[in-house]
């Protein structure tokens, strides 16, 4: 099955600096990428997603890339805001079999902005 | 329009007992999920439905059954609860199920004991 690595778990910023998120996966039929935020408390939030036919995606000040050779893909964020600060996830859909796909998720990186 | 409701909130459960974790989305999604969160070990799949009246395991189904008998809700449930199922349990949904966005409910707390 699918394995995702996230790094850092975690992550302490200067108001206004960038963050990097990176993933890497291991199936390489996978072709949806998410990024979810999870704020204390609260359920995941989709943030940013990238499918396999693109290489980067922009969203205001959040970005993600795709590297499908390297089985790599990273979230950055810029001019970071302490409303940044939260727990984000990847996670990787592969193809599970019965005409499934599923989604599996990093272990999460908690990013501090620091006022 | 309030999404995916999850009941309850948080639950202080003894081992042995049976608990069902009910979940509601009114976005008429023909997939749902049940995932558990647990510290240091991120979302990971229990269960999950394609469509109304069909469902299928996922990374962790032992000691967790579901049923989904319409499009709206996706219940869960412990039918013998061990203190090892403590954890945060969040239900989702997506339009279909190939790749694209999952919503995510607001989560149970759920204590073992």
């Amino acid at each position: 099955g699918e394995n995702v690595e996230q790094h850092p778990s975690t992550l302490s910023v200067q108001e206004g600096d960038s963050a990097v998120i990176k993933c890497t996966y291991s199936d390489s039929a996978s072709n949806y990428f998410p990024w979810y935020k999870q704020e204390l408390g609260k359920g995941p939030q989709l943030i940013i997603d990238i499918r396999s036919n693109v290489g980067e995606k922009k969203d205001q000040r959040i970005a993600v890339t795709l590297n499908k050779t390297a089985k790599h893909f990273s979230l950055h964020i810029t001019e970071t805001q302490p409303e940044d600060s939260a727990v984000y996830f990847c996670a990787a859909s592969s193809y599970s079999g019965a005409g499934s796909y599923q989604l599996t998720f990093g272990k999460g990186t908690k990013l501090s902005v620091i006022p | 329009i309030a999404g995916i409701t999850q009941a309850p909130t948080s639950q202080i459960l003894a081992a042995g007992r049976r608990m069902t974790l009910r979940c509601t989305q009114d976005m008429r999604h023909n997939a749902m999920y049940w995932y558990r969160q647990d510290l240091g070990l991120g979302l990971r799949l229990i269960h999950y439905s394609n469509t109304a009246g069909t469902t299928g395991k996922g990374e962790v189904p032992d000691g967790y059954s579901v049923s989904r008998a319409n499009t709206d809700d996706f219940p869960l449930t412990l039918a013998s609860a061990v203190p090892s199922q403590t954890s945060v349990y969040f239900c989702a949904s997506s339009e279909t199920f190939t790749y694209n966005e999952q919503f995510f409910g607001p989560g149970t707390r759920l204590t073992v004991l």
